[in-house]
């Protein structure tokens, strides 16, 4: 398996904009999480799936973010309109199963609004 | 709420000696604690698990402590090298399945 993919690693967008960021988890893996890294906040955890179902999506910072998994080999995060503050270092993860077992973090998608 | 806390602070250890990171945490009762590095512009990768009803985790050069009294990890490398330089990260598994992490330190092996 090619690991966990994130698209795109780098997004420079307006503010105002829409943004689009996706991910490809494992194969197999029943959880996907995503975070955000920023050096202020460290790695925040904003929502995660159980079987493509969202379980916990209280890290959300606000309404302009959302998140989608139509099926366990897809998940995008949106932010609408994004803004200045939203820049950060955006990281998907998957676990398997068992819960004492390792996450697997893709590489990042580095989010600037200017 | 819940509150991981670790070092902010970069530690610079000679290399050969044993470096200590501490993870230390409230309002929270996890089920399992992890360890991740993170190099620059990656993202971070497992090291070590261990249970709540584990004291200590080894592998290899790595050692985990775990005490749910004092609510606090330690996280050891021994004989350390230049290549173990990253930020280490600690990380806390609830009975929701849910993972948060600690900010992270800085570890700095100076040859």
């Amino acid at each position: 398996d090619a690991g966990v993919i994130q698209s795109p690693r780098h997004e420079v967008t307006e503010m105002g904009q829409e943004v689009t960021l996706r991910c490809k988890p494992i194969s197999g893996h029943d959880y996907l999480f995503w975070y955000r890294q920023t050096m202020m906040r460290g790695l925040e955890l904003l929502i995660y799936f159980n079987n493509n179902v969202p379980i916990d999506d209280s890290g959300m910072p606000e309404d302009r973010f959302s998140a989608k998994m139509p099926n366990a080999s897809f998940s995008t995060l949106k932010i609408q309109p994004s803004e200045p503050r939203d820049s950060a270092v955006y990281f998907c993860a998957s676990r398997s199963l068992y819960r004492d077992t390792e996450a697997f973090f893709g590489q990042g998608t580095r989010l600037t609004v200017v | 709420s819940q509150k991981i806390e670790q070092n902010s602070e970069a530690l610079n250890i000679q290399e050969g000696k044993t470096a200590t990171l501490t993870c230390n945490y409230t309002n929270y009762s996890p089920a399992y604690l992890q360890w991740y590095r993170q190099d620059p512009g990656r993202g971070p990768v497992f090291l070590l698990l261990i249970r709540e009803n584990e004291k200590e985790k080894r592998k290899e050069r790595l050692k985990v402590t775990f005490d749910t009294t004092l609510k606090q990890s330690l996280f050891h490398i021994t004989a350390s090298q230049p290549a173990d330089s990253a930020t280490y990260l600690c990380a806390l598994e609830g009975r929701d399945d849910k993972i948060i992490f600690g900010k992270g330190t800085r570890l700095h092996i100076l040859p």
